[in-house]
């Protein structure tokens, strides 16, 4: 079956360094990846997307790359900020309208 | 920024009784979700509606549930007799055609 794995639950790490997360996946072929922050108590938000055949995607302090080969992919945030603490969710799928298959997530704390 | 509207944010049932959650998605959008989260657990799809039916529908999706969009705003998610492990919160999301999906803040709800 389709599995999902994000690395380790938790992630803490000082002000102003680059968190860096990941995403692993089996048994599937993701058309797109995205990456969603959840604040808690609150629904995904959306951050970023990538298509299979893209490398690398950047927006202001956020890159993420995919790995169709190793089935990864990497979520990193420069310069961090103690207000991106958050649970940030990988998610994958097949089309732009199919459903989204989610990771567990990984709980980041930015350190001031 | 539109949003994904729902109501209530919080709702409690007894065990055996009808709920039905509501959500107004972003009005130009045409494609409708609904997904829960288990408390600490991932985020979880349930259905999505497209064009006044279901297009998917996961397993846990059975009988007991319903989804309508009774008019041109509102999508509704109606649970027939609910279950102790039904207790969730239930976020609805839209999506538009462009990149990611709309999710709302959810509700959540509780069966007693």
């Amino acid at each position: 079956s389709q599995k999902i794995e994000q690395n380790s639950e938790a992630l803490n790490i000082q002000e102003g360094k680059t968190a860096t997360l990941t995403c692993n996946y089996t048994n599937y072929s993701p058309a797109y990846l995205q990456w969603y922050r959840q604040d808690p108590g609150r629904g995904p938000v959306f951050l970023l997307l990538i298509r299979e055949n893209e490398k690398e995607k950047r927006k202001e302090r956020l890159k993420v790359t995919f790995d169709t080969t190793l089935k990864q992919s990497l979520f990193h945030i420069t310069a961090s900020q103690p207000a991106d603490s958050a649970t940030y969710l990988c998610a994958l799928d097949r089309g732009a309208t199919n459903k989204l298959i989610f990771g567990t997530g990984t709980l980041l704390a930015v350190q001031p | 920024e539109p949003e994904v509207t729902q109501t209530p944010s919080h709702q409690v049932t007894q065990m055996g009784q009808e709920v039905i959650l509501h959500c107004v998605p972003i009005s130009n959008h045409l494609y409708f979700y609904w997904y829960r989260q288990i408390l600490g657990q991932k985020v979880e799809f349930l259905v999505s509606f497209y064009n006044n039916e279901i297009s998917e529908k996961s397993e846990i999706f059975d009988d007991q549930f319903s989804v309508e969009r009774p008019d041109g705003s509102n999508f509704t998610l109606k649970i027939r007799s609910t279950k102790l492990e039904d207790s969730a919160m239930y976020f609805c999301a839209s999506y538009g055609g462009n990149y990611g999906y709309t999710f709302g803040s959810g509700t959540r709800l509780t069966v007693v």
